[in-house]
């Protein structure tokens, strides 16, 4: 069964400071694997996507992740955050084209001014 | 060019009434799906449904739950005799067919009184 796990529940980060929040997934397959971001009473917001290709892929607002097979990981990056990222990040995975997406539990992302 | 639509953002039910749920899919989009966000948890999958069918209901409660998608108008989900439990946030999300990537609504927030 397919799995995704954001170890972080919470990561603080000072603004200006480089960021990684971390995803692991479990699929037997090549998976789909996303980075949406949600703001608080907000819906979600696709930062970047991984289908095939280039493993680093680049999103918008800056952010880019990389796929590495041999680690079943999918980390989210950002150089240099601004206060506005705070928010909270999910990493997810698709399975079939026009399947379900299973999502992680989320990390919350605080910036310190 | 409208994203996805969800009425109401807000909706208190007391327990034992009915909630309804709406969800107009981006414009071209003909398969929707949706999701429930407890407190303090990730999206868990629902329901994914095209025009006039269901495809995948496997995250679906068996009782008290439904959706549909009619070949006119929004697609519905539908609670009926609402109780404590049944309070989070209610989240749509569409494709086009044969695209991977889910587009999401803003969001139902219920709250069960």
């Amino acid at each position: 069964a397919q799995s995704v796990t954001q170890p972080d529940i919470h990561i603080t980060v000072s603004e200006g400071a480089s960021l990684e929040l971390r995803c692991n997934y479990s699929y037997g397959a090549t998976p789909y694997l996303f980075w949406y971001v949600q703001s608080p009473g907000q819906g979600l917001q696709l930062l970047l996507k991984y289908f095939s290709g280039d493993t680093l892929v680049q999103g918008i607002k800056g952010f880019e992740a990389e796929f590495k097979r041999s680690q079943s990981s999918f980390n989210l990056r950002k150089p240099s955050v601004h206060w506005s990222d705070a928010a909270e990040y999910f990493c997810a995975v698709g399975a079939d084209r026009d399947d379900k997406i299973i999502f992680g539990k989320g990390t919350r992302l605080h910036i310190l001014p | 060019n409208a994203g996805v639509m969800q009425n109401p953002r807000h909706l208190v039910r007391r327990r034992g009434q009915e909630a309804r749920l709406r969800c107009s899919p981006m414009k071209g989009h003909s398969h929707v799906y949706w999701y429930r966000q407890l407190p303090e948890e990730g999206l868990k999958f629902m329901v994914y449904l095209q025009k006039e069918n269901i495809i995948d209901e496997s995250g679906m409660p068996k009782e008290r739950f439904s959706a549909e998608f009619p070949k006119e108008g929004p697609s519905i989900l539908r609670i009926q005799q609402v109780v404590r439990g049944d309070s989070a946030a209610y989240f749509c999300a569409s494709s086009l067919a044969g695209v991977r990537e889910q587009y999401f609504g803003p969001g139902t927030r219920l709250t069960v009184t």
